[in-house]
């Protein structure tokens, strides 16, 4: 069983602070590392896969980044807003099974 | 394009009764994974099909779960008969293909057992 671990479990900021959370795997057998985020009653929505140590991915006020070698990845929000209220997953695969793997997630509250 | 379909949206039984959801993935995608998440949990997977056959089921329940993906298509989960500790949201979810392509999911079936 892998080890995919999420912190903090949650997060509560205002509007407009930045915030990161961080996601640990294990560093062997590395395959991809994929970061989405749930809104409540909404379906899981794919922000980013990632593939390559030193990866850094940016969608907007969201970026990530990816450390092979030490097995974590972190999830950066620029000027937190309410809408980016939700769950953050992470999901590890390896080379092994291909599986994915995930987390038990961030839940971030952007406080108006 | 339309996302990935499931329905219910909800479902509340009681013990002991049978219990089904579907999936409807997006068109074009050969892979299908249907995944549990139990409270303050990730969602686990629990089978993975690559168009009809299912090629990583080691998660479920063989003996009250099955699924199947008749013509590659859409999906079907069963639970026969269902527990209290299958309360869960059962999430669908399809991609071009297994391994790094992002996964697509639908909004996922929140079961209620009784």
């Amino acid at each position: 069983i892998l080890n995919v671990e999420q912190s903090p479990q949650s997060l509560h900021v205002q509007e407009g602070d930045s915030t990161n959370f961080t996601c640990s795997f294990p560093s062997s057998n590395f395959y991809a590392l994929h970061w989405y985020r749930w809104e409540t009653a909404k379906s899981p929505e794919a922000l980013f896969v990632m593939t390559l140590n030193g990866d850094e991915k940016k969608k907007g006020r969201i970026s990530a980044t990816l450390n092979t070698k030490e097995g974590y990845s972190y999830l950066y929000i620029k000027g937190s807003q309410p809408e980016d209220s939700a769950t953050y997953l992470c999901a590890f695969s390896s080379g092994g099974s291909y599986i994915p793997t995930f987390g038990r997630g961030t839940s971030l509250i952007v406080h108006p | 394009e339309a996302g990935v379909v499931q329905s219910p949206r909800y479902k509340i039984i009681e013990k002991k009764q049978p219990v089904a959801f579907w999936c409807n993935p997006i068109s074009g995608h050969n892979t299908l994974y249907w995944y549990r998440q139990n409270l303050g949990q990730g969602p686990e997977l629990l089978i993975r099909y690559e168009n009809e056959e299912a090629v990583d089921d080691s998660q479920l329940p063989k003996d009250r779960f099955s699924a199947e993906r008749l013509k590659g298509v859409d999906s079907t989960l069963k639970i026969q008969p269902a527990e209290l500790g299958d309360s869960a949201v059962y999430l669908c979810a399809s991609s071009w293909e297994q391994g790094r392509n992002e996964q697509f999911f639908g909004p996922g079936t929140r079961l209620t057992v009784l």
